[in-house]
């Protein structure tokens, strides 16, 4: 079954400090990762999106890696900043299928 | 360019009453979709669309109705409004069915059944 696990559920970290949210998943074949963030009462935003042949992509201050062997993806963030409280969310497609598996997603929240 | 957008943003229902959730983009995407998200829960698809005058259903597709009559409008009907149908409602859009850079989602549309 095509499934997508992310740990921890929740994070709360001080202002300016680093975090890794981590995401497993199963889905089969493999088409690409991506990551969004999702802030309270609005709709998820794309962050990062990386293929098989991709292990690493940035942006900003959010660094996503990927081990396509071990079904593994982390998001690390760095510096963090109030702003980055939010849920973020893990989302796979596999070649062939209709559709994208969602993770429940990691809320994060940032305290000054 | 507004992306994708979605009306109403909140609404309360009684049980049984029926009600469309409004989507358009004005990206020229092919590619539309509904997704509900309940607490705990990652977003599971309802609907989905690969272009005008064709639909299909996702994961939940009961009690729930779709046309695709433009490439920017995509609707969402609900014909008999359940409490289990309170949740958090988005309506995605993209070049292509598993999306790439393009899948955009609007803002959602808060749903209370009660």
């Amino acid at each position: 079954k095509n499934q997508v696990e992310q740990s921890p559920q929740s994070l709360i970290i001080l202002e300016g400090k680093n975090c890794t949210l981590q995401c497993n998943y199963t889905v089969s074949p493999f088409s690409n990762l991506r990551w969004y963030k999702q802030d309270t009462g609005r709709g998820p935003v794309s962050l990062t999106i990386m293929t098989f042949s991709e292990n690493t992509k940035s942006n900003g201050r959010y660094t996503a890696t990927l081990d396509a062997d071990t079904k593994q993806s982390s998001l690390h963030i760095t510096a963090s900043q109030l702003s980055d409280s939010a849920s973020y969310i893990c989302v796979v497609s596999a070649r062939g299928f209709q559709k994208l598996v969602f993770g429940t997603g990691t809320r994060l929240l940032v305290s000054p | 360019n507004a992306g994708v957008t979605q009306t109403p943003k909140f609404q309360v229902l009684k049980t049984g009453q029926s009600m469309t959730l409004q989507c358009a983009q004005d990206m020229n995407h092919e590619y539309m979709s509904w997704y509900r998200q309940d607490p705990g829960m990652g977003l599971r698809l309802i609907h989905y669309s690969v272009g005008a005058g064709i639909t299909d259903q996702g994961e939940v597709p009961n009690g729930y109705n779709v046309s695709r009559s433009t490439t920017e409008d995509f609707p969402l009907r609900l014909l008999s409004a359940a409490p289990s149908q309170t949740s958090v409602y988005f309506c995605a859009s993209s070049y292509s069915i598993t999306g790439g850079v393009s899948y955009t989602f609007g803002s959602g549309t808060r749903l209370t059944v009660v």
